[in-house]
């Protein structure tokens, strides 16, 4: 029983350059979260999404897209990378929302230059 | 919008010693709160949660929170810290009616052997 995998684990980009992160788990969880990590900010909630087919923003979603086509599967984006984004991306996932925990994956670490 | 804040953002302490990390939510109704704990280079993991009943609740590794809901406050404390312990500690907190936790800053706790 994997959990939450996240890929890939390390990236570096160039200014303006585009790519996806991955996040998929095997737990059947209906609720699935991508978060950055800043020193001194804790975790902010990029965007979410509450099952199949839905996605919403979170408390940081600009520059950022999503995508839940399938159940396991949890895509974030960015279309055009900034030196701001350089960040550690954590992807979590839950069974219900807020009352049990959530799994953290083990974190995406993107750098921009 | 709720907030959570961890007012110690760095810790240094000795091995044996005792450790308080305090916790402060804004929200007036009911919520869920958790503590998570991050080690070094690694994913987030629960460390214990708190969703009604008793207000003092154990969790892993010999820590325990304390629910005040009079001062919005969920602490969290360890008599005896280890070399081990060394790690970022996070505050979550989650309303019932929300589909989300919301993160503290985090606190950096080093311990010293």
């Amino acid at each position: 029983n994997a959990g939450v995998t996240q890929t890939p684990k390390f990236r570096v980009l160039k200014t303006g350059q585009s790519m996806t992160l991955l996040c998929a788990q095997d737990m059947n969880h209906e609720y699935m979260y991508w978060y950055r990590q800043d020193p001194g900010m804790g975790l902010r909630l990029i965007h979410y999404s509450v099952g199949e087919g839905t996605t919403a923003k979170g408390e940081v979603p600009d520059g950022y897209n999503v995508s839940r086509l399938k159940k396991q599967n949890f895509l974030l984006g960015l279309e055009s990378a900034a030196p701001s984004q350089t960040s550690v991306y954590f992807c979590a996932s839950s069974y219900e929302t807020g009352v049990q925990p959530q799994h953290f994956g083990d974190g995406t670490r993107l750098s921009i230059l | 919008a709720q907030s959570v804040s961890q007012h110690n953002h760095h810790v240094i302490l000795s091995e044996a010693a005792s450790l308080e990390l305090g916790c402060n939510y804004s929200y007036g109704g009911t919520v869920n709160l958790f503590w998570y704990v991050q080690y070094p280079g690694q994913h987030l993991r629960l460390l214990l949660k708190y969703f009604s009943g008793d207000p003092l609740v154990k969790g892993i590794k010999g820590f325990e929170a304390e629910f005040i809901k009079s001062k919005f406050s969920f602490n969290l404390r360890k008599p005896s810290v280890q070399w081990s312990d060394t790690a970022e500690y996070f505050c979550a907190v989650n309303t019932w009616a929300g589909n989300k936790l919301t993160f503290g800053g985090g606190t950096r706790v080093l311990v010293k052997p």
